[in-house]
């Protein structure tokens, strides 16, 4: 069962426009969400988080937004630069489950020139 | 958060041999390291988590005698494939916690740059 859940494979956004990523999760427990950014051959690199008792937090160009009752979370990249084509990683922390981080399956963005 | 180093970055090998995996901490002792393994186009899975100076915890499904786990320094954790085969060819990732663990307030777990591994 898959606690986290990034149901967009792939997204392409043109430059300077807004890039959406979207998550989903399914444990009302979880405290803590955060995003990670990959590249290829490389580890995840950390990007944002937001705690569950809050509904926005915002640093620079990222936003992450938080909707717990519909159990959804989104990444809002704005405006779209080149360098932020990778794939994003919605991750999920529950203080239940011993500091281990719950992944999604990863969205690829494209940001087009 | 931490700095981490994870060695080698890609290895290639012949099916039935063994290959080790270094995850290190370079700039704070870990008492705690995970390691993690992805394939193409799926998510980050969680396969163990190495404790310094004791046994691994292994996740539901990852067989402890294929994957031997050792952290025997509070900077050093080594992942060993055992008589690794073709479908064990994937990305293997380790991370380290923040000192004071994922809800000490800095909840940023750091990961090393990953290892492919691909087994002919």
């Amino acid at each position: 069962d898959q606690q986290v859940k990034q149901n967009s494979p792939s997204l392409s956004v043109q430059e300077g426009r807004i890039s959406i990523l979207n998550c989903d999760y399914t444990n009302s427990m979880f405290d803590y969400f955060l995003w990670y950014k990959k590249y290829p051959a490389e580890g995840p690199t950390f990007l944002i988080s937001i705690s569950s008792i809050k509904d926005k937090n915002e640093d620079g160009r990222f936003t992450v937004f938080l909707n717990k009752s519909a159990k959804h979370l989104s990444l809002h990249i704005v405006p779209s630069q080149p360098g932020d084509s990778a794939v994003y990683f919605c991750a999920a922390i529950s203080m239940n489950r011993d500091d281990k981080i719950i992944f999604g399956k990863g969205t690829r963005l494209h940001i087009l020139p | 958060g931490a700095v981490v180093s994870q060695h080698p970055s890609w290895v290639i090998c012949k099916s039935g041999t063994s290959v080790k995996i270094e995850c290190r901490s370079l700039d704070f002792q870990a008492t705690t390291m995970f390691w993690y393994r992805q394939f193409p186009k799926q998510s980050l899975m969680l396969m163990a988590t190495s404790n310094e100076g004791s046994k691994a915890t292994y996740e539901q499904g990852v067989e402890k005698d294929k994957f031997l786990i050792n952290h025997a320094s509070l900077t050093l954790s080594t992942l060993t494939v055992t008589s690794a085969h073709p479908e064990d060819s994937s990305f293997y990732i380790c991370s380290v916690p923040p000192p004071g663990g994922l809800f000490s307030g800095a909840n940023v777990l750091t990961f090393g740059a990953g290892s492919r591994l691909t087994v002919l």
